[in-house]
């Protein structure tokens, strides 16, 4: 099955510039998540959607960073306006349905963003 | 709030050597455990989850409840081994935790 697609690849831009990254799940995985990725670290969940309802928003930094996956399948996620701090890779994921016990995370290769 | 602790950040082992990546984790229900992988240049990819007790790739990781740890082990490290190891959590039907990572370096 093809796996998590994500675009771009790598992206640069000036701090308070605008980005958007885009994510396809895997055909069918009812449940998306992004993931922030700072060098060194391990991936931080930012959000959660359950289809196209959001689950967990906790750790999404709302004054700049949106997201929104409409109709259940493609994911978008904005960051307005953007700062050095944001310098990451933004990961996506996506699993069969979690809250039927389907909770392997399928994760694409990432955006890498660097905010200069 | 549920917290993974990876306590190295690098382990280097000699090819033939014993393999213990150490996680513990902090959270008070019953928690389901992983294990991803991330070899140079690819996608980070689960490894194994604890409620299938089994051994992929020679790996196996025992769940300890009472010392909340979850370590990963293999009896014989090989090269193609080398990679970033991450632990996680997933706690109750939310969001999946991960640990800051190991890098695994099996010299050879």
């Amino acid at each position: 099955e093809a796996g998590v697609a994500q675009s771009p690849r790598y992206k640069i831009i000036e701090k308070r510039q605008s980005v958007a990254f885009w994510c396809n799940p895997i055909s069918g995985h009812a449940t998306l998540y992004w993931y922030q990725q700072i060098l060194g670290q391990g991936p931080k969940l930012l959000i959660q959607f359950q289809n196209n309802g959001v689950v967990d928003d906790s750790q999404l930094p709302k004054d700049r960073f949106s997201a929104e996956r409409l109709k259940g399948v493609d994911s978008t996620l904005k960051i307005q306006p953007a700062k050095l701090e944001d310098s990451a890779v933004y990961l996506c994921a996506s699993s069969l349905n979690q809250f039927q016990g389907r909770t392997e995370a399928f994760f694409g290769q990432g955006t890498r963003l660097t905010v200069v | 709030a549920q917290r993974v602790t990876q306590p190295e950040k690098l382990l280097s082992v000699f090819k033939g050597a014993p393999v213990e990546l150490k996680c513990n984790y902090s959270y008070s229900g019953s928690p389901e455990l992983f294990w991803y992988v991330q070899y140079s240049r690819q996608r980070l990819q689960l490894l194994l989850r604890h409620i299938s007790r089994e051994s992929i790739k020679g790996f196996t990781a025992d769940l300890n409840k009472g010392e909340t740890s979850f370590h990963l082990k293999k009896p014989f490290a090989q090269e193609e081994d080398s990679a970033m190891y991450y632990c996680a959590l997933r706690a109750g039907s939310y969001q999946l935790t991960f640990g800051k990572g190991t890098k695994l370096s099996v010299i050879p």
